[in-house]
């Protein structure tokens, strides 16, 4: 298996425009998770998928962010419009739920926004 | 916060000598999870100790998990330049473990030749 695969690994964009991430879980995972990381806030969850349904956006921190999970292997979060703060490398996780032995994580993208 | 913590921030030792990193945290956990990340690169899973174990042994990484302190402990023994990286405790709360981890904000370990 190829891991988790994340899309684009860099994403530059200006201040307004739409921004897509996008993840590729490992096959057989039940859940995929979406984080960021920064060095301020550190390590934050975003929002968590369990069989393609949302289960936690709470972590979500406005309207201007949504993610999608339409089937078992694909999965994109969206901001729009998009901010300076926005700037951070933004991960995707997979894991099993039955005999749970921790998340394997992509490479992430690393946004910068201007 | 259920956030768990790394002591220290920041760890720089000698190649060949032990590392220990300690994470506590503050609520009730099912399990207790250990991650590096190498520079500029995703986090990888280390070991998972569960709530009802002490003590975890992989390769040269032992890991502790004192429930009553709510405290967990890394070590990596006979350290390599390879170790230096980013250390992260994760604390996982639900039954079955999966759901949303809480990290904390990692011990950066630099290992000197």
């Amino acid at each position: 298996d190829a891991g988790v695969i994340q899309s684009p690994r860099h994403e530059v964009t200006e201040m307004g425009q739409e921004v897509t991430l996008r993840c590729k879980p490992i096959s057989g995972h039940d859940y995929l998770f979406w984080y960021r990381q920064t060095m301020m806030r550190g390590l934050e969850l975003l929002i968590y998928f369990n069989n393609n349904v949302p289960i936690d956006d709470s972590g979500m921190p406005e309207d201007r962010f949504s993610a999608k999970m339409p089937n078992a292997s694909f999965s994109n979060l969206k901001i729009q419009p998009s901010e300076p703060r926005d700037s951070a490398v933004y991960f995707c996780a997979s894991s099993l739920a039955y005999g749970f032995e921790g998340y394997t994580f992509g490479s992430g993208t690393r946004l910068t926004v201007v | 916060s259920q956030q768990g913590e790394e002591d220290p921030q920041a760890l720089s030792i000698q190649e060949g000598e032990n590392a220990t990193m300690n994470c506590s945290y503050k609520t009730s956990i099912n399990n207790l999870q250990w991650y590096r990340q190498n520079s500029g690169r995703g986090l990888v899973h280390l070991i998972l100790i569960r709530s009802n174990e002490r003590e975890k042994h992989s390769g040269r990484l032992r890991v502790t998990l004192d429930t009553s302190k709510k405290s967990s402990s890394l070590l990596i023994t006979a350290s390599r330049a390879a170790d230096t990286a980013s250390y992260f405790c994760a604390t996982g709360y639900s039954g079955g473990g999966a759901d949303g981890l809480t990290f904390g904000k990692g011990t950066h370990l630099i290992i000197q030749p």
